[in-house]
């Protein structure tokens, strides 16, 4: 079936670093793929998302492209700050009525 | 605003109690979910309904039984629950239909089962 996988961390990186997160995945179609978002104390929010190949998602700085090669979608960003700590998860959603399929999720602390 | 919202947001119960959780989306949206996050576990889905029909039901212990009356709620009816049922609960809705569009989240019921 249908899958997500996604580096665990914790992840602990100085304000201003360089962020990457990696989400691979498997599908038997043509995913849509998600990367949401969980602040603490509060549900998840859709970040960013792409629909077909080499679609890039980007928000707030964040960017992912969709490599239907690699089955990847990396979340990037060039300068995290204090405000970007959360958890980060990368999803995928396959069929016609939309049911996501949501990886372990990544916890990212940034520290001033 | 997220347009979904969860009440309440902190519940505890007794193992004997018998509680509900509200489910409200504002959007215009045909699918709602319920999804229960647990510490250092992967999210689950428990339940998906689709224009009111519940179209999955990923072998939730009874003790959990959803309801949805119309498009824009869904409940969750609680009772005799143990205390590994202490979780983060949370509400989904999405478009339904159209591949691609993601959720959107409420801000959850922290539950507490003692």
């Amino acid at each position: 079936g249908d899958s997500v996988t996604q580096m665990e961390g914790p992840v602990t990186l100085s304000e201003e670093a360089f962020l990457t997160i990696n989400c691979t995945y498997t599908a038997t179609g043509y995913p849509s793929l998600f990367w949401y978002v969980q602040y603490p104390g509060e549900g998840l929010q859709l970040l960013l998302k792409a629909t077909k190949a080499d679609d890039k998602g980007s928000n707030k700085g964040f960017e992912a492209t969709y490599r239907k090669e690699t089955t990847s979608f990396h979340l990037e960003k060039g300068s995290v700050q204090v405000s970007d700590s959360a958890v980060y998860f990368c999803a995928l959603s396959e069929t016609s009525y939309d049911k996501v399929i949501f990886g372990p999720g990544t916890s990212l602390s940034v520290i001033p | 605003e997220t347009g979904v919202t969860q009440t309440p947001r902190h519940l505890v119960m007794g193992m004997t109690n018998k509680k509900s959780l509200k489910c409200e989306q504002h959007l215009g949206h045909n699918a709602m979910y319920w999804y229960k996050q647990s510490a250092k576990k992967p999210l689950e889905l428990m339940f998906v309904y689709n224009f009111k029909e519940q179209t999955e039901n990923n072998s939730v212990p009874s003790r959990f039984s959803p309801e949805c009356p119309n498009s824009s709620h869904l409940f969750l009816h609680l009772h005799t629950l143990q205390p590994e049922d202490s979780a983060l609960y949370l509400c989904a809705s999405s478009q339904g239909a159209t591949a691609g569009t993601g959720y959107t989240f409420g801000s959850g019921t922290r539950l507490t089962v003692v």
